[in-house]
C-alpha cells in the first residue's frame, strides 16, 4: 500500500504558465514533507520542504502548499521554464524515520 | 568533495555474483539512507542508518541484501547472488539528525546491471 501517492505520472505545461504537481499521503504521523527534482542520470536534488506546522512555504518560483486535513500537498511552479522539465518526487517522513517517496511526476515544460 | 559520493557509478555483473556498492556521506551527517530506483519506477526505500541506533532494515527486499555503516560514516550495500531483477539505480543519501526536519542530499547513484 503506497503511503505517498502522486497520481499524475506526467504533466505538460506551456512555458510561462503555472505547473501544479500534486501529492497525497495516508500516514497521519508524517510531519515533514519535501519535493525533489530529478534529471536523467543524476541523483535527486532537494527543491523545497514544509513542516506540518505550516500550510505554505515559498522559495522563489516554487511554492509548496500543505493541507493536513486532506493529507494533500502540492507544488506550484510559477512561471514554468523549460529547465524545470524533470521528474518531481514528493517525500514524507515522521520524526526519526526514513523518507517515503512517491512514484514521481514527469513534468515537461514546452517552449 | 562536499556532496554524497557513490562508487562505482556503473556496475555490470553476471547473475549469481556478489556486488558491493559504496557510499561516502556528507561529513557530519548522522543519517544515511539507501534507496533504489528501477526503470520507470519511484524511489524504493531499502535501509536507514541513524547514528548509533540499530538500522531500519525494513525496506530490504530479501536476505541477499545487507548494508553496513562503519564508524558512522562510509556505508557499503552488498547484494549477494545477484538476480536480473536487482538491476536498478542504487541511490545513497545523507542528512543531519532531524529536529523539525532536514532534507536528505543524494549521491549520483550506482547503476547496476545484472546480465
Amino acid at each position: 500500500d503506497q503511503q505517498v501517492k502522486q497520481n499524475s505520472p506526467s504533466l505538460s505545461v506551456q512555458e510561462g504558465r503555472i505547473s501544479i504537481l500534486n501529492c497525497d499521503y495516508t500516514n497521519s504521523m508524517f510531519d515533514y514533507f519535501l519535493w525533489y527534482k530529478k534529471y536523467p542520470a543524476e541523483g535527486p536534488t532537494f527543491l523545497i520542504s514544509i513542516s506540518s506546522i505550516k500550510d505554505k512555504n515559498e522559495d522563489g518560483r516554487f511554492t509548496v502548499f500543505l493541507n493536513k486535513s486532506a493529507k494533500h500537498l502540492s507544488l506550484h511552479i510559477v512561471p514554468s521554464q523549460p529547465g524545470d522539465s524533470a521528474v518531481y518526487f514528493c517525500a514524507a517522513s515522521a520524526y526519526g524515520q526514513n523518507f517515503v517517496f512517491g512514484p514521481g511526476t514527469r513534468l515537461s515544460v514546452l517552449p | 568533495g562536499a556532496g554524497v559520493s557513490q562508487s562505482p557509478s556503473n556496475k555490470v555483473t553476471e547473475k549469481g555474483k556478489d556486488v558491493e556498492l559504496r557510499c561516502d556521506p556528507i561529513s557530519g551527517h548522522t543519517a544515511l539512507y539507501w534507496y533504489r530506483q528501477s526503470l520507470g519506477q519511484g524511489l524504493e526505500f531499502l535501509i536507514y542508518f541513524q547514528g548509533n541506533s540499530a538500522p531500519d532494515k525494513s525496506g530490504l527486499p530479501s536476505d541477499r541484501f545487507s548494508a553496513e555503516r562503519t564508524g558512522g560514516s562510509v556505508s557499503t550495500l552488498t547484494i549477494q547472488r545477484t538476480q536480473q531483477e536487482d538491476s536498478a539505480v542504487y541511490l545513497c543519501a545523507s542528512s543531519t539528525h532531524r529536529q523539525g526536519g532536514n532534507e536528505a542530499f543524494f549521491g549520483q547513484g550506482t547503476r547496476l546491471t545484472v546480465v
